[in-house]
């Protein structure tokens, strides 16, 4: 398997514009995660999904952010309008039902200028 | 929720030598993993580990949840080990709480 795979890579925008975050899950495994790190607040969870329903989101920092899994291969995560302060690494990470543990892809680094 | 802390928070070595990370948390839980954060800023599963104690070449993991914490032991170091280690924990079966990390630096 190819693991957890996230796009873009790097993205760099600038204030106000909307960025768009993409994920797409380890095959089988019905939970996903998105994740934000940065220097002053670490690793926190932003919101979760099972089955495809979003079932945490408490994590969300405000109305700007939103995510979506329209299916069982693909996830997204929307800023719209983006700010300087959401300038982060964004990770994604999935499991399976049968186990606890969860595997991260590679992130999206986001500059917003 | 869970506070997650995780000693030394700097450390340096020769490569070669061994070294113990610590991670304390403060609930019972049902997750926990170990982490490593490489250069490029990747993080690579290292064991998932709630209780007992496992091996994975020369890393090994230890958990004493009725005591609430776990160690990460590096022997043997290598350069390559560098980068930060983080330890994470969860009781709810899905939220994983991270801790600060321990950055690891390997000289050669």
């Amino acid at each position: 398997d190819a693991g957890v795979i996230q796009s873009p890579r790097h993205e760099v925008t600038e204030m106000g514009q909307e960025v768009t975050l993409r994920c797409k899950p380890i095959s089988g495994h019905d939970y996903l995660f998105w994740y934000r790190q940065t220097m002053m607040r670490g690793l926190e969870l932003l919101i979760y999904f099972n089955n495809n329903v979003p079932i945490d989101d408490s994590g969300m920092p405000e109305d700007r952010f939103s995510a979506k899994m329209p299916n069982a291969s693909f996830s997204t995560l929307k800023i719209q309008p983006s700010e300087p302060r959401d300038s982060a690494v964004y990770f994604c990470a999935t499991r399976e039902a049968s186990s606890y543990e969860q595997y991260f892809g590679p992130g999206t680094r986001l500059t917003v200028t | 929720g869970i506070q997650v802390e995780q000693s030394p928070p700097d450390l340096i070595l020769q490569e070669g030598a061994n070294s113990t990370l610590r991670c304390n948390f403060s609930d019972s839980v049902n997750n926990l993993q170990w982490f490593h954060q490489n250069p490029w800023g990747q993080l690579i599963n290292l064991f998932y580990i709630p209780s007992g104690t496992k091996q994975n070449g020369r890393l090994s993991a230890t958990t004493v949840a009725t005591e609430r914490y776990s160690l990460l032991y590096i022997s043997s170091s290598q350069t390559t080990d560098s980068g930060v280690y983080f330890c994470a924990v969860g009781n709810a079966g899905n939220m994983l709480t991270f801790g600060g990390g321990t950055r690891l630096m390997v000289k050669p």
